[in-house]
């Protein structure tokens, strides 16, 4: 009954430093996304993946890469931290595209950047 | 671009209280709206949607109908309890192509005993 598996749930980075968000899902879903949870500003979609070797930018891209290898899995890598990459990040999977809108959300993972 | 304007919170009410959050939207065509809650230290979670005008979602006791004519799709609950505290998040996917879901800034719900 896993559903959606992100770690860590919480990180602290130097400005500088790169590292990797991984996300899993367990449901065969699709559709992948990640979002950016920060004080009064909503979601914002970071990248998405329609499926397996097919990704896309979304809002706020910048600075953030990711790949998709295979279904269940959908990395977020920051290449060089900044201050401004502080927040909540949360991974979310569908089983169809997002445009349904009834994504199932990992537990979120926290990170600060020093 | 779409957009999603929800009411200020944070809201504080005692149980059993009426609830109402505002939710309105720009968006071109025919979006599909929807409110999302997120209970403290978790992910988000549908609680209801509605796919096109006039359409009625409901789950646990909240209603929300999607209103075109005044781009709304206003959360009620008619007697809120302690353990609906949480965020509440309006939000909305497009007809036009996009594949994201756009989120409002969320309202902060606490219900006292």
């Amino acid at each position: 009954n896993a559903g959606v598996t992100q770690t860590p749930k919480f990180q602290v980075l130097k400005t500088g430093q790169s590292m990797t968000l991984q996300c899993a899902q367990d449901m065969n879903h699709e559709y992948m996304s990640w979002y950016r949870q920060d004080p009064g500003m909503g979601l914002r979609l970071i990248h998405y993946s329609v499926g397996a070797g097919i990704t896309d930018q979304g809002e706020v891209p910048n600075g953030y890469n990711v790949s998709r290898s295979t279904t269940e899995d959908f990395p977020l890598r920051l290449l060089s931290a900044a201050p401004s990459q502080t927040s909540v990040y949360f991974c979310a999977s569908s089983s169809t595209s997002g445009r349904t809108g009834e994504l199932f959300f990992g537990e979120g993972s926290r990170l600060t950047v020093l | 671009g779409d957009s999603v304007t929800q009411m200020e919170g944070p809201v504080t009410l005692s149980e059993e209280a009426f609830l109402t959050i505002n939710c309105t939207y720009t968006a071109t065509g025919y979006p599909s709206l929807f409110w999302y809650v997120q209970y403290p230290g978790e992910g988000l979670q549908l609680l209801l949607k509605a796919t096109k005008a006039d359409d009625k979602g409901s789950n646990k006791g909240f209603e929300a109908t999607y209103r075109k004519e005044t781009t709304s799709f206003h959360l009620e609950k008619g007697s809120v309890q302690v353990s609906d505290s949480a965020v509440y998040f309006c939000a909305l996917s497009g007809q036009g192509g996009s594949e994201k879901l756009v989120f409002g800034k969320g309202t902060k719900l606490t219900v006292n005993p």
